[in-house]
């Protein structure tokens, strides 16, 4: 069945870099292009970033331009979300979703951003 | 870019109907939405995209007691027969170039 796998969260300090992955079976990964969204602490959703299925096209929520970096390893189905430069607000749950539509989501990961 | 305007909160009894409403801003009225559940701890889940004809098609495994419908820049979830396990979140979504989420519905089951 489809399922999408995040992992890499953990608690970092202000300033810091993380990585996190998110690696994908049951479908063709190469073939759907890839959210990230996430939830802060008692928020709601937020997308984040988006990628096409080649890799071609990226596009971020503007509070995150700059700092973080979405890509791809279509051979080893893996979706990946670079973050540098991480703030406070920037905790939350990240999540994957495949394809446009979201229609399938991962259980998350949680990065907490604190000194 | 489009706004998504919801109510943050429902409530509805089990067995009865709910409505939930997602109405996009000005400009926007024509926009393909999606709707999407989230329980608390669990992964998020899609639910079906709407077109601004009402025409919509639903996620794989999701019950026929959900259902989605369009009305000018409205675009509605309704869930028929409420079980307990309805109780979530519901957020709309749609696109243009970025993705944009609406503020979500807490529904309760009474």
């Amino acid at each position: 069945q489809v399922q999408v796998v995040e992992s890499g969260g953990g608690v970092v300090q202000p300033g810091g870099s993380l990585r996190l992955s998110c690696v994908a079976s049951g479908f063709t990964f190469s073939s759907y292009g890839m959210h990230w969204v996430r939830q802060a602490p008692g928020k709601g959703l937020e997308w984040v970033a988006f990628i096409g299925y080649d890799g071609s096209r990226e596009y971020y929520e503007d509070s995150v331009k700059g700092r973080f970096n979405i890509s791809r390893d279509n051979a080893m189905n893996t979706l990946y979300l670079q973050m540098h430069s991480l703030r406070v607000e920037d905790t939350a749950v990240y999540y994957c979703a495949k394809g446009e539509l979201k229609d399938s989501w991962g259980q998350g990961t949680l990065v907490t951003v604190s000194s | 870019q489009p706004v998504l305007t919801q109510s943050s909160s429902a409530s509805a009894s089990l067995g009865s109907s709910v409505k939930l409403t997602c109405t996009l801003s000005s400009g926007h009225s024509t926009y393909i939405i999606a709707w999407h559940q989230h329980q608390p701890g669990k992964a998020p889940r899609f639910l079906m995209k709407i077109e601004y004809s009402g025409s919509h098609i639903k996620g794989s495994g999701v019950p026929d007691r959900f259902s989605g419908s369009s009305s000018g820049a409205d675009r509605y979830l309704t869930i028929s027969n409420l079980q307990s396990e309805d109780e979530a979140d519901y957020y709309c979504e749609t696109w243009d170039r970025v993705w944009v989420f609406g503020g979500g519905t807490k529904l309760t089951v009474l």
